[in-house]
């Protein structure tokens, strides 16, 4: 009973770099989403996607890119890493037929020094 | 756009009752949902309304009144395990992406 899979559980990243997070579900959702959760701010979206070959931009989408070349997938990838991208970081995934509840990922502690 | 509101802190007793709120201003509204996320955790769904009017599920309680953009959580008989954060969330219709936006949670601390 896999839900939904995200990797790594953490990361630590020098500023400049890059990398991708990994998100994965094996629900046949179509919406798949990512947030990142700071201190106090609640979570706030990143990138959202309603099926395989469609993204759109969430509340704060600069500095990060997203593809969903299948339904399973949607990786997240931090172009070049900053300090102000150090968060805590999941991703959710729910069925069409809304509203239904998103099931979320057990999430990516990322700290960008 | 959308805005959602609810109180950053809240403190209750144990064997109490709490009541949390969420205001929200949005297009293409489409349901609204309550998580529970305890430090370190990822969020857990805890209860949905589309339609005004109240749904209850055991110890919890969600109620929404459309026409005021007003949602509250109700919890009854705290229990310590019940601190945590309760996050509100509004979903958007199919043709806004129906995505899911946050508030930013409210913490509650229960005490003995």
């Amino acid at each position: 009973n896999a839900g939904v899979t995200q990797t790594p559980k953490f990361q630590v990243l020098k500023t400049g770099q890059s990398m991708t997070l990994q998100c994965a579900q094996d629900m046949n959702h179509e919406y798949m989403s990512w947030y990142r959760q700071d201190p106090g701010m609640g979570l706030r979206l990143i990138h959202y996607s309603v099926g395989a070959g469609i993204t759109d931009q969430g509340e704060v989408p600069n500095g990060y890119n997203v593809s969903r070349s299948t339904t399973e997938d949607f990786p997240l990838r931090l172009l070049s890493a900053a300090p102000s991208q150090t968060s805590v970081y999941f991703c959710a995934s729910r069925a069409r037929q809304v509203p239904t509840e998103a099931f979320f990922g057990q999430g990516t502690r990322l700290t960008v020094v | 756009g959308q805005n959602i509101d609810q109180p950053t802190e809240m403190t209750a007793t144990e064997g109490a009752i709490v009541q949390i709120n969420c205001t929200y201003q949005t297009s293409g509204f489409n349901g609204l949902f309550w998580y529970q996320q305890h430090a370190g955790e990822a969020p857990t769904f805890l209860s949905y309304n589309v339609l005004d009017g109240l749904e209850e599920k055991g110890r919890f309680s969600s109620f929404l009144s459309r026409s005021k953009g007003y949602s509250y959580l109700l919890l009854k008989e705290l229990q310590m395990k019940d601190s945590a954060s309760y996050l509100c969330a509004v979903s958007r219709v199919y043709n806004q992406g129906g995505k899911l936006i946050f508030g930013q949670g409210t913490e509650l601390s229960v005490k003995p």
